[in-house]
């Protein structure tokens, strides 16, 4: 099962921009594995933040963006807020099935 | 509105079989639109997919737990369900139930998630 590496913890201060990536222990990610980006908070089940690479899931802000950078996909944040302080995870879909980065966990201070 | 929601013992002994059963409402287990899923979180840790059944009954389970798993529909009950044989206490965790969207390949409806405990 092929592992998908996200950075354990980040931080950006309120009001910067921040880029979470999405990588695999071999190859490169591109978006024939329709990158997608989950939310958790706390207590609370995952929301959907960014689907295919780049699409962004209903009712979410166009502060989250997503793509391909480089050999990566990648969350980008423009304009953290507090609220944005939650736990992050990346999803590749393969044939073998889903398979989920380990999280970055965000704080915003 | 769709949902989806978790129910099953929250204590389950090791060596036995933890069975939980997802409700769906809003939509029906027979569409061909999607996956019905189920994903667990142990206590602090990340996220983990475990499988997800197809209308047609095909499924599709993680390698590392599909020895165990058992993903199965159940229309008359609008419901499908998951069996994870042989438990231990590395099983303990929060079960959440999950509607992937085919063809975009992404979970767009989750349950609130059920805890399970392994112990005797």
């Amino acid at each position: 099962q092929p592992v998908v590496t996200q950075e354990p913890s980040f931080s950006v201060s309120p009001g910067g921009t921040v880029t979470l990536t999405c990588g695999l222990s071999s190859g490169s990610v591109s978006t024939s594995y329709y990158p997608t980006w989950y939310q958790q908070t706390p207590g609370q089940a995952p929301r959907t933040l960014i689907y295919s690479t780049k699409t962004r899931s209903s009712g979410v802000p166009d502060r989250f963006s997503g793509s391909i950078l480089g050999n990566k996909a990648a969350l980008t944040i423009t304009g953290a807020q507090a609220d944005d302080e939650s736990d992050y995870y990346c999803v590749l879909y393969m044939t073998s099935g889903m398979v989920f980065g380990g999280g970055t966990k965000l704080t915003v201070l | 509105q769709v949902q989806l929601q978790e129910s099953g013992p929250g204590l389950v002994t090791p060596s036995e079989t933890l069975s939980l059963s997802c409700t769906v409402s809003g939509v029906s287990v027979t569409s061909a639109n999607y996956f019905w899923s189920w994903i667990r979180q142990p206590p602090g840790k990340g996220l983990e997919w475990i499988g997800y059944v197809y209308y047609t009954g095909s499924t599709n389970y993680n390698p590392s737990l599909k020895s165990r798993v058992t993903v199965s529909l159940d229309t008359s009950k609008n419901q499908f369900s998951l069996n994870l044989r042989s438990v231990t206490a590395a099983d303990t965790a929060i079960y959440y139930c999950a509607r992937f969207l085919y063809y975009y390949y992404y979970i767009d409806v989750w349950g609130k998630g059920t805890t399970v405990t392994v112990s005797s």
